[in-house]
């Protein structure tokens, strides 16, 4: 089955650091790819999304590379903000049983001090 | 536009009772899909709605089910609720079941607690 694997967190960064959170998969199909954030007491917020292998998505500073070769989808941000701070999910879309479920990973709560 | 509207936002429930939640779609958008979303277990997938019709179910009990009407809008149902049905339920919409060309467009979820 599908399957989504991100770095445990909570990872805590000062204000301007550098950001990564890993994240790799496991699929059956072809999947497409998403980052979400998840702000306090809120729903999930698409962050950006890659559909095929080499496609770079990228959205409020943040991007990820869809590579197929290591099956992984990670996530950076060259400077983060306090307003940065939130849970950030990793997931995958796959057609299976008929329809597009999203599969997901734990999450990683990210903390940014000023 | 408004976006997905999950009513009610809390709920608190007794052991044994049943719980409908409901789920607005964004206007034009005919997939809805629901997720359970627990500190132990995270996000997990319930249903897939389109047209009215469930196009796949997750690894759920039976005491989990849902439907979705001619306007799009869905409601899931939990009866005989135990203590770990307690968590966030989140719906999505999307303008139609979609590998990730249109995206799904999450609610604000409904937190639901059983005592």
């Amino acid at each position: 089955g599908n399957s989504v694997t991100q770095m445990e967190g909570p990872v805590t960064l000062s204000e301007e650091a550098f950001l990564t959170i890993n994240c790799t998969y496991t699929a059956t199909g072809y999947p497409s790819l998403f980052w979400y954030v998840q702000y306090p007491g809120e729903g999930l917020q698409l962050l950006l999304k890659a559909t095929k292998a080499d496609d770079k998505g990228s959205n409020k500073g943040f991007e990820a590379t869809y590579r197929k070769e290591t099956t992984s989808f990670h996530l950076e941000k060259g400077s983060v903000q306090v307003s940065d701070s939130a849970v950030y999910f990793c997931a995958l879309s796959d057609e299976g049983a008929g329809s597009y479920q999203l599969t997901f990973g734990k999450g990683t709560k990210l903390s940014v001090i000023p | 536009k408004a976006g997905v509207t999950q009513t009610p936002r809390y709920l608190i429930k007794t052991r044994g009772q049943q719980v409908t939640l409901s789920c607005s779609p964004i206007s034009g958008h005919r997939s809805v899909s629901w997720y359970q979303q627990t500190p132990g277990q995270g996000l997990q997938f319930l249903f897939e709605y389109f047209s009215e019709t469930q196009r796949n179910k997750g690894n759920f009990p039976g005491r989990f089910s849902g439907r979705q009407f001619s306007n799009s809008r869905s409601e899931m149902n939990v009866s005989t609720l135990e203590l770990g049905d307690s968590a966030l339920y989140l719906c999505a919409s999307s303008l139609v079941p979609d590998r990730g060309n249109y995206g799904y467009t999450f609610g604000s979820g409904t937190r639901l607690t059983v005592v």
